[in-house]
């Protein structure tokens, strides 16, 4: 029984090109949230939502938009992708305001841009 | 700005050893500290979170304490086991705002030798 799930694992795409990543949790959680992982392993918050409705929107590029659909599911759609957009991407789920309780991760999308 | 620090990078140990990792925090107003592990090619695990208001948790034999006054955090591994090899990451919520974001440090990738 998989908390956070993300589809697809891996990803490898051309520039240019516009692809989507799934995130579904069967958590019940209230919020959702997308990282980017960069090959430093830095990780840094790209978007949080709360109940549907967008609250952090960081300073990423407009080609990135967070779709929300219900509560149990974050997706994440990138335009006209860039070589600087290979990263691991990550989306997490936590139970009611943001970053106040546990984060749960689901195991990332490896996206490739060649 | 908050900024987060992990030292050391990198640590490697012989299975048995008590062992211990740091975390520092810039700015010592902040709403909680959380301790995640991540293992290579996996999402991240939540494994303590500790309230500002706290001064330590523990689950099994990790255990995590929070200094907020000197920007510290160190977290406490009793007998090491291979099966702790990871990559630990900490992440703190800084306390003003109401959506104030988890800013991660870099991780410190730990060896567990048999």
């Amino acid at each position: 029984d998989t908390a956070v799930s993300q589809t697809p694992k891996y990803l490898v795409t051309q520039m240019g090109n516009d692809k989507s990543i799934k995130c579904e949790q069967n958590l019940g959680h209230d919020t959702m949230y997308w990282y980017k992982q960069d090959s430093k392993k830095f990780l840094k918050i790209m978007f949080s939502y709360n109940n549907k409705e967008l609250i952090i929107n960081e300073t990423v590029p407009n080609r990135f938009s967070p779709k929300s659909p219900d509560k149990a599911h974050l997706n994440l759609h990138i335009n006209s992708l860039e070589l600087g957009d290979s990263a691991v991407y990550f989306c997490a789920s936590s139970q009611g305001q943001p970053y106040v309780h546990e984060q749960y991760f689901g195991p990332g999308t490896r996206l490739t841009v060649t | 700005k908050q900024e987060v620090t992990q030292i050391p990078a990198a640590l490697s140990v012989p299975e048995g050893e008590n062992l211990v990792l740091n975390c520092s925090f810039t700015d010592s107003a902040i709403y909680n500290l959380q301790w995640f592990r991540q293992d290579p090619g996996k999402g991240l695990t939540s494994l303590l979170l500790i309230q500002s208001s706290q001064r330590e948790q523990t689950s099994g034999r990790l255990n995590a304490s929070l200094d907020k006054s000197s920007g510290r955090s160190t977290l406490y591994i009793a007998a090491s086991q291979p099966g702790d090899s990871a990559t630990y990451l900490c992440a703190v919520r800084p306390g003003s705002g109401n959506t104030g974001k988890l800013i991660f440090g870099q991780g410190t990738t730990l060896q567990v030798k048999p």
